[in-house]
């Protein structure tokens, strides 16, 4: 298995634009969760999903952030509009449903909003 | 208040020598606590997790202890390695589901 993808690596894009990251999960995994980590507050749970449904998104900082997962294999986290501190490393992991696994992560997508 | 804080910020050790990183949480109520691996540029990895009644386990030269109740986890790092030059994160899961307080990390530098 090639692991969890996230596509792009990289985003740079101007305030007040969309920005729309996207994720595969590891096949077979029930849980997806997405991440945002940068150097002032770490990592930080901004939602997650089992089985494709929404649990919590008590994390999503704002409206403008939103996310989705259509099937179980994709997923996409959607900022509009875009704010420079938006600027940060997003994080897709997913997970089996047995009790007690790890959550496996992706590369990540680095999003610099100018 | 949900807490995970780690000692030190930062780290710098020679190639061979042993550390140890120190994690204290005041999360409640207590699921379980990991540490992960996160290599720069790249996503973390995980190391260990324990839950309340589990108190060592280990991960090649990777040992991970918890004190369920003075609430202290600690990861020491045997014969450390270059490629151990990494931040090693803490996160206490709680509520019994996937809720999770990640603590701010550990940057650990091994210099040859």
């Amino acid at each position: 298995d090639a692991g969890v993808i996230q596509s792009p690596r990289h985003e740079v894009t101007e305030m007040g634009q969309e920005v729309t990251l996207r994720c595969k999960p590891i096949s077979g995994h029930d849980y997806l969760f997405w991440y945002r980590q940068t150097m002032m507050r770490g990592l930080e749970l901004l939602i997650y999903f089992n089985n494709n449904v929404p649990i919590d998104d008590s994390g999503m900082p704002e409206d403008r952030f939103s996310a989705k997962m259509p099937n179980a294999s994709f997923s996409t986290l959607k900022i509009q509009p875009s704010e420079p501190r938006d600027s940060a490393v997003y994080f897709c992991a997913s997970r089996p449903n047995r009790g007690g696994t790890e959550a496996f992560f992706g590369q990540g997508t680095r999003l610099t909003v100018v | 208040k949900n807490q995970v804080e780690q000692s030190p910020q930062s780290l710098i050790i020679l190639e061979g020598k042993n550390c140890t990183l120190q994690c204290n949480y005041t999360v409640s109520p207590f699921s379980n606590l990991r540490w992960y691996k996160q290599d720069t540029g790249r996503g973390p990895v995980s190391l260990t997790i324990m839950t309340f009644s589990e108190n060592t386990k280990s991960n090649g030269r990777y040992t991970a202890t918890l004190d369920a109740d003075t609430k202290q986890s600690s990861l020491h790092i045997t014969a450390s390695q270059l490629s151990d030059s990494a931040s090693y994160i803490c996160v206490v899961g709680y509520t019994g589901g996937f809720k999770t307080i990640f603590g701010a990390g550990t940057r650990l530098f091994v210099k040859a």
